[in-house]
């Protein structure tokens, strides 16, 4: 089972480039969100999504964009890298059980913006 | 501002010792999550506690929600090296879509 597959494992960017990072999940998943995760700071939501067509903003969105224009896929856009993005960045999906969900993630894709 | 307090931050012990990691915050959540995480890899899901007061044990490792649902622990007993990793508790609120809150987590590191 591939679970959760999150491409590429490492970038660097330079100031100003942009990129986005993939994520597909092959379990069917409805919910689907995405986290950086930095020293000392846990793992804080920037997006998320209920669903396909469906996306919303969590904690730290500014500088990312998504969409979600399938169940398995749930890109993440980076419109003009800054330093302040370094940081690595982990998907996760998950599906409504009551209150009982548990989230899946990726395996992280490590982000240096120099 | 960070919803979940986790403390300790990091805890560095000798095998054999108990220990106890603490998530607090000041609102109620619906279920509240125990993650772990090993270097390179994304967290996995320990367990999950959704009623107030309910306590869940997994081997040596156990897990109590507090009373009012703003609070929770994780205790570990006998502590082995393979149970070194990052702990990071999670909060999620009914109907909010699968969204998580989490703490800062707490790097544990268990010595022989």
């Amino acid at each position: 089972n591939a679970g959760v597959t999150q491409t590429p494992k490492f970038q660097v960017l330079k100031t100003g480039q942009s990129m986005t990072l993939q994520c597909a999940q092959d379990m069917n998943h409805e919910y689907m969100s995405w986290y950086r995760q930095d020293p000392g700071m846990g793992l804080r939501l920037i997006h998320y999504s209920v669903g396909a067509g469906i996306t919303d903003q969590g904690e730290v969105p500014n500088g990312y964009n998504v969409s979600r224009s399938t169940t398995e896929d749930f890109p993440l856009r980076l419109l003009s890298a800054a330093p302040s993005q370094t940081s690595v960045y982990f998907c996760a999906s998950s599906t409504p059980d009551g209150m009982n969900t548990e989230a899946f993630f990726g395996q992280g894709t490590r982000l240096t913006v120099v | 501002t960070q919803l979940l307090e986790q403390s300790p931050q990091f805890l560095s012990i000798q095998e054999g010792e108990n220990l106890t990691v603490y998530c607090n915050s000041s609102s109620v959540f619906s279920s509240l999550q125990w993650y772990r995480q090993e270097p390179g890899e994304g967290p996995v899901l320990l367990v999950t506690v959704v009623t107030g007061g309910e306590v869940k044990k997994l081997k040596r490792l156990t897990f109590q929600f507090g009373d009012a649902r703003k609070d929770s622990s994780l205790h570990i007993t006998a502590a082995q090296p393979g149970d070194t990793g990052l702990y990071l508790c999670a909060g999620a609120r009914y109907n909010q879509g699968g969204k998580l809150i989490f703490g800062q987590g707490t790097e544990l590191s268990v010595k022989p």
